[in-house]
Order: structure tokens, then sequence, then C-alpha cells
């Protein structure tokens, strides 16, 4: 079974400072993992993925996740948070190669102080 | 690309109640998934359907139910509706491509349970 770990249930930061969230997972084969984003009152919506290529992976927005099997880590960052980043975080994994569940974590909110 | 769609948006049911939520996906994915986010239990998936079958469940009580249509538009059902099923239900599409998981979600339909 895979699971997923989020630490950090809310999360503040500056205007212009770094964002990072943090993932852990537990899988019993090499996973496939993502973060998605969701505003209030919206769906989910994908920022980044890993599928077993590059394990530094570029999101949109910004954002960037790197992937350390050593560390069972695949933590979110943005050089440079923006008001408009202001929303909950989710990480996902699922099993490759076309197991389409996704367990999630429990996610976290980001607020962007100005 | 239209991306997912869900009907109704919103919806409030009393106990007892059965409802039917419906999804569409993108066009040409032919994976459907459906999740059930509450603020308890966060991120909870319920069924996967590909080519009009269930391919995958979670662990949901029975009177949670889907089906998929062969123009992989899917509906789900929950009957004898309880307080617990207030739930944000959101819906995703995969193009089922080998190598990527990638699901895209829809807005989601508020159920509330009075």
């Amino acid at each position: 079974a895979q699971s997923v770990t989020q630490l950090g249930s809310h999360v503040s930061v500056s205007e212009g400072a770094l964002v990072l969230l943090r993932c852990n997972y537990s899988s019993s084969v090499p996973p496939y993992l993502f973060w998605y984003v969701q505003y209030p009152n919206q769906g989910l919506q994908l920022l980044l993925k890993y599928t077993s290529a590059a394990t530094l992976v570029k999101g949109i927005n910004g954002f960037e996740a790197e992937f350390k099997k050593s560390e069972t880590s695949f933590h979110l960052t943005k050089p440079s948070a923006h008001m408009s980043d202001a929303a909950e975080y989710f990480c996902a994994v699922s099993r490759p190669p076309n197991d389409y569940k996704l367990s999630f974590g429990a996610g976290t909110t980001v607020t962007v102080r100005a | 690309k239209a991306g997912v769609t869900q009907t109704p948006r919103y919806l409030i049911k009393t106990r007892g109640q059965q409802v039917t939520l419906s999804c569409s996906p993108i066009s040409g994915h032919r994976s459907v998934s459906w999740y059930q986010q509450t603020p308890g239990q966060g991120l909870q998936f319920l069924f996967e359907y590909f080519s009009e079958t269930q391919r995958n469940k979670g662990n949901f009580p029975g009177r949670f139910s889907g089906r998929q249509f062969s123009n992989s538009r899917s509906e789900m059902n929950v009957s004898t509706l309880e307080l617990g099923d207030s739930a944000l239900y959101l819906c995703a599409s995969s193009p089922v491509a080998v190598g990527s998981n990638e699901q895209f979600f829809g807005p989601g339909t508020r159920l509330t349970v009075l």
C-alpha cells in the first residue's frame, strides 16, 4: 500500500519569500508522485508530476519538486511567493504504470503575507 | 479542449434520500475516477471506471455506486443519504497514456445532507 504524509497543515510565508511544502511517501514500489493545488470552491489543478524520469521536476507557476528516493521525499518549492499562491496544496501518490487511484496527503494550506 | 465538467455544482438533500451526480470527462479520456473530499477525512478515492467497467474501488459502503457510459461520461449514485455524506465530490479523467497517470479534475459537486 502506498501513502503520503504532508508535514505541516498550515504554512505562512511573506510575499517574495521561499515556499517549501514537505511531502514524504511510503510505497512498496517506486511510485508516481504528484502535487496538486486547490483554490477555494474549485477542483484540483496539477502543479507537477514525477513519473520516474528526471528527479527534479518543474511545474507550472514557478513551482518545482525534487524526488529523493533515499529520503522518500518529494518536497515542493517556489523561490519567491506571490499573493496568488495562497491556496491548499496536496501531495499524491499512485502506483505505476496504470493504477489510477490517487492516495492524497492531508493537505497544506498556504497563506501569503504582504 | 473543454475541461472536466460536473453537474450539478451544488446540491442539498435530506437524510434517507438518494442522489445522482454526473461527470463529463475531457474529450478522448477513457478513465474516470471519483473522490470524496471532507474536512475530517480529506480526499478519499471512491472508484475508477475505464471502458464502462469499474477497475478500482475504494473503501466505501455499497450505498456508493457508479457507472460509466459508452461515451465515457460517468455518474455516481449515493443511496440512503447520511449526514456524513456531506462533502465535495470530485471527478477526474485521464487519457490513459502509458507512463502517465495524470488526472484532470473537475470543479466538484458540493453535496449537503440535512
